[in-house]
Formats: C-alpha cells, structure tokens, sequence
C-alpha cells in the first residue's frame, strides 16, 4: 500500500524559474493537504481541499497556485519561485478513523531556491 | 485562534530513561490531539492520538493523556531507545479538520 506518494524528492531551483510538486494518494480520501515545514516553525498550511474540485487557502498560501486534478491527485506549483520558498513540503489526505481525523503524510520534497 | 505549544528541544537522553515532552493547545470547542513522529529524512507518522478528555493515547511505549481541565497532552515513554531519536509533533485538529502543529520537538536518545 503506497499512501501518499510525493515526487520529486529533491529539487534545487533559481530564483524566477517555476516548477510543480506532484502528490497522489490511493487511500480513496475526499480531502488532502499542502504543508511546509521550516526550522523551529513546525508545519504550516498552505492550501488545501476538502473534497475533488474544490480548493482553498491555509495559512501561507502567497507565491503558490494548486491543482486538484481528480481524487487521488493534489499538485502545488510555485510559479516564480524565491529563496523564502526553500523548505520541505509535505502532502497529506485526511480520513476519519474511531471519530478522529486523521492524517496521512507524504516523505516530502526538499526544495532550495537559490 | 487555536494554537499549539510544545516545550522547545532539544532533548538529550541517555537509553532506558525516562522521557516527557510536554504540549498545551488553545482551543475553541473540543477538538481532537495528536503526536506525531518524524524519523530523518521521512514524512510525519500518527504516533498516538486521543479524541475527548482524560482519553489516553499509546502506542509503542509511548503514552500521553488528554488534560482538558490543564489544557494538555504530554508525551511520555517510561525507558527511551537510541530508535527514538527523532522529532515530535504536538497537533490538534479542529471541527474543519485541519491540522494545527506545534513546532516539534527534537529528541536524541544517546547510547
């Protein structure tokens, strides 16, 4: 069972270029999450979407567009990418479980803008 | 707004002692709380969770109990392995459903 696979893994890119995150999920969830992660911050929301064809804004959501292409996919695009974008970036779809919600996390992907 | 506190890292340990990490949360309503695990190099794995007061979470050794009258949920392992290093989260989820993290917790368990 794969869960939430995150591609690429590691990404080095120059200030200006663009570049899309691709995230896909199996576990048939309705809702999944965009994150990043920087130092002594913990996980801050960027976007998310509650069900296929809806989207909305989190926490950080400037300097980023997304795509809820179909259920099981949930891409991020930096469209002119600038050195505050380096962090690592975590996909998640959630599920309810015994009345919780629960998260699933992706392994991330590393991106330096240099 | 909701928020998370957990108690700044890191945290140094010698094997087989004993371990707190503690978090408190604000929060409207009665959300759900969690710990979650970050190997190096990984993704954030659910730890343990408790959904309503003085539920008590565990897995792995780990424990933390759900404190509504203090607002809390320390983590607690009794006997810590050099396999424990890692960072902690502390997160609630809100009626929304979102995730709102602590800034994590970094533990080094030394031989």
């Amino acid at each position: 069972n794969a869960g939430v696979t995150q591609t690429p893994k590691f990404q080095v890119l120059k200030t200006g270029q663009s570049m899309t995150l691709q995230c896909a999920q199996d576990m048939n969830h309705n809702s999944m999450y965009w994150y990043r992660q920087d130092p002594g911050m913990g996980l801050r929301l960027i976007y998310y979407s509650a069900s296929e064809g809806t989207t909305d804004k989190g926490e950080v959501p400037n300097g980023y567009n997304v795509s809820r292409l179909n259920k099981r996919e949930f891409s991020l695009r930096l469209e002119s990418a600038a050195p505050s974008q380096t962090s690592v970036y975590f996909c998640a779809s959630r599920t309810t479980e015994w009345g919780a919600n629960i998260q699933y996390f992706g392994a991330g992907t590393r991106l330096s803008v240099l | 707004g909701d928020s998370v506190t957990q108690m700044e890292g890191p945290v140094t340990l010698s094997e087989e002692a004993f371990l707190t990490i503690n978090c408190t949360y604000t929060a409207t309503g009665y959300p759900s709380l969690f710990w979650y695990v970050q190997y190096p190099g990984e993704g954030l794995q659910l730890l343990l969770k408790a959904t309503k007061a003085d539920d008590k979470g565990s897995n792995k050794g780990f424990e933390a109990t759900y404190r509504k009258e203090t607002t809390s949920f320390h983590l607690e392992k009794g006997s810590v392995q050099v396999s424990d290093s890692a960072v902690y989260f502390c997160a609630l989820s809100s009626n929304t459903g979102k995730l709102i993290f602590g800034q994590g917790t970094t533990l080094q368990v030394k031989p």
